[in-house]
């Protein structure tokens, strides 16, 4: 089945910094997600993004399809964004595989 | 937005009991649910998915008679763990699609947190 490789697997921020998450296929998927879980376990979906580029705020997401990876931009990054990212596709329609996920922690 | 509820969100459970957890599509209808395990610290893992008036097709490795799914209406799917045990102490999440819906947006419940004791 297809493995989804993130990285890096944590991440320490201070307040206003940036950073730029990574997310590696091993085969074609066209259903690329980036989800963030708040520490209470909820996930959000952040995008959907199979290819091209998208941008919500402070958050933008690219993918290269062609390349098989996805990344994932956090600008001016705030206490509230801290949480594990996942990115997550394949498996089939709608089925989502998930990566291990990033962890940030943004410190004040 | 289209909105998944799960119930309980905690539930703590003898070792040895079954306990169900409901998963609800409040807005919309979804022919297809889909049921995920997450230990602590670690990733989502797809345990089955879940089909309106049919059998739930499981992954690999997860036992159907163990965690029995029941998709009996649209808005409805129900996971049981049965007979639990201490290591099934997990977060569950299940997730769905509105039917005929073009888009690609999948809706996750808030979690269901399980401890066996």
């Amino acid at each position: 089945g297809i493995q989804v490789e993130q990285s890096p697997p944590d991440l320490i921020l201070q307040e206003g910094a940036n950073s730029t998450l990574r997310c590696n296929f091993s085969d074609s998927v066209n259903n690329l997600q980036w989800f963030h879980q708040n520490p209470w376990g909820q996930l959000i979906n952040l995008f959907y993004i199979p290819s091209g580029t998208k941008q919500n705020g402070r958050l933008s997401a690219t993918t290269v399809a062609t390349e098989r990876y996805s990344l994932l931009y956090i600008s001016s990054s705030q206490t509230t964004d801290s949480g594990v990212y996942f990115c997550a596709g394949g498996g089939g329609y709608n089925k989502l595989i998930f990566g291990a996920g990033t962890r940030l922690a943004v410190h004040p | 937005g289209a909105v998944v509820s799960q119930h309980p969100s905690r539930v703590i459970c003898k070792s040895g009991t079954s306990v169900k957890i409901e998963c609800r599509s409040l807005d919309f209808q979804a022919t297809t649910m889909f049921w995920y395990r997450q230990f602590p610290k670690q990733s989502l893992m797809l345990m089955a998915t879940s089909n309106e008036g049919s059998k739930a097709t499981y992954e690999q490795g997860v036992e159907k008679d163990k965690f029995l799914i029941n998709h009996a209406s649209l808005t409805l799917s129900t996971l049981t763990v049965t007979s639990a045990h201490p290591e099934d102490s997990s977060f569950y999440i299940c997730s769905a699609r509105e039917r005929g819906d073009s888009g690609n947006t999948i809706y996750f419940g808030e979690g269901s947190w399980l401890t066996v004791v």
